[in-house]
């Protein structure tokens, strides 16, 4: 199916554990964003990609790792998850242009404990 | 000072009533706008783009202004199912990021 999509929907970890978040997209888009939504801080900027193997941080990246190798592909990994990571996890992706629109995947839930 | 500043709401209004949000921005550099509206628990969806002379969408009608850097969304006749988080977009020049309010709530009620 045409989309954006995101594995896992739900995941509990515990603290110090690596985990990663997938992210696919079938439209070819340029551009990728990981975000974290929290409840007073909305939708924060983790890391983003323009292209394939171009990435940079963005607002919050602090304990996080990205990778596009791949154009559909934009995994997220905790390299050792923290409680303070708990949190809803949006990615998403357009195409070039100013105007153009972002199309969010359905979230990943995490919980660290 | 954040960069995006939105009302938080909640905004508790009858069916039928017009509703107003607003939404200010720090970056004078800033060249694109939308609001985006987000369902409990789901992800954002766009609403609509923002543009200079104004624009409308039905019963949605968003404005900008750029010398006090400011943008607007105003809702007519409200439904139930306009119950969600209205959440302020900016994009800044040629950057690829958007940069999102922390939304404003909307509650319609019978």
């Amino acid at each position: 199916d045409a989309g954006i999509t995101q594995s896992p929907r739900y995941k509990i970890t515990e603290t110090g554990r690596q985990v990663t978040l997938m992210c696919h997209q079938t439209w070819s888009h340029s551009y990728m964003f990981w975000y974290r939504q929290d409840l007073g801080h909305g939708l924060r900027l983790i890391y983003y990609s323009a292209a394939a193997d171009i990435t940079d941080k963005g607002e919050v990246p602090d304990g996080y790792v990205v990778s596009r190798s791949k154009t559909e592909n934009f995994p997220l990994t905790l390299e050792s998850a923290t409680r303070s990571q708990t949190s809803v996890y949006f990615c998403a992706s357009r195409r070039r242009g100013s105007d153009t629109e972002a199309f969010f995947g359905q979230g990943t839930r995490l919980t660290v404990v | 000072r954040k960069e995006v500043e939105q009302d938080p709401g909640p905004f508790n209004v009858p069916e039928g009533a017009t509703v107003a949000f607003n939404c200010t921005y720090s970056n004078s550099a800033s060249q694109s706008f939308f609001w985006y509206r987000q369902d409990c628990r789901k992800e954002p969806k766009l609403l609509m783009s923002v543009y200079s002379s104004g624009n409308e969408d039905g019963r949605f009608t968003a404005q900008l202004n750029r010398a006090s850097q400011y943008i607007s969304l105003l809702i007519r006749d409200s439904k139930l199912s306009d119950s969600a988080t209205y959440l302020c977009v900016v994009k800044a020049g040629t950057a690829s990021k958007l940069t999102f309010g922390t939304g404003t709530r909307l509650q319609v009620t019978l």
